[in-house]
């Protein structure tokens, strides 16, 4: 089991609010990613990070902005939730450097827009 | 049998036969790759893993094969368990690559 966690799990909110999801990871990986991917599909990589102060945009356009203050974490911010941004936002890390570059996933959290 | 669903291809087995599961690229640059199980309400998990110098890799009840010819791999699963039933993911990352891309997943489904 991976030591990175994400919360919160499940989130339901009205348009026009600001949040932030939250990831954090106890393996010390220099790495660290956010995926979004709606219900049956694949994952798109929408934000990752190389370390601290890094934070480069993925391969999907997403209005999310990250941070990496600490090593441990990447919080994912919207700043108006929109019923379109409705969808499962998965958080991994990985070691920079390592012989492989295993992504090890957390839980998700399923972020619901109304 | 295999059919397309709505969003994801199913896999339907019997418990106890073994499972195939294939992923197509597209991309010769790739020289590493990753399965992963997705199970419903979870992040992905890593199975396991092959790099393009290899054409087979066995772990636990599951074995990878590439076949950089015609780029594709496979994931067997052996005697397959109703705990294997889950989403399916294959992810490749070229040797210089940032990042992973991820394919669009295979929903395995394990009869009982």
């Amino acid at each position: 089991e991976a030591d990175i966690y994400q919360t919160p799990r499940y989130l339901v909110i009205g348009t026009g609010k600001k949040i932030t999801l939250e990831c954090s990871q106890t393996m010390g990986h220099d790495k660290m990613y956010w995926y979004q991917q709606d219900p049956g599909m694949e994952l798109h990589l929408i934000h990752y990070s190389y370390g601290v102060n890094s934070t480069e945009k993925g391969d999907l356009s997403s209005e999310s902005t990250v941070s990496r203050i600490r090593t441990e974490h990447f919080p994912l911010t919207l700043e108006s939730a929109r019923p379109s941004h409705t969808s499962q936002y998965l958080c991994a890390s990985s070691e920079v450097g390592g012989s492989t570059d295993t992504q090890y996933f957390g839980p998700g959290t399923r972020l619901t827009v109304l | 049998g295999e059919s397309v669903g709505l969003h994801l291809p199913t896999l339907s087995v019997q418990e106890g036969d073994n499972s195939i599961i294939n992923c197509a690229y597209s991309n010769s640059a790739s020289d590493y790759f990753i399965w992963y199980k997705q199970e419903s309400g979870k992040g992905p998990q890593f199975i396991i893993d092959i790099r393009s110098n290899m054409d087979k890799r066995q772990g636990q009840r599951v074995t990878v094969l590439l076949n950089k010819t015609v780029k594709h791999l496979s994931l067997q699963i052996a005697a397959t368990q109703p705990g294997d039933s889950a989403v399916y993911f294959c992810a490749e990352k070229e040797r210089f690559g940032q990042n992973f891309v991820f394919g669009p997943g295979t929903r395995l489904s394990v009869l009982p």
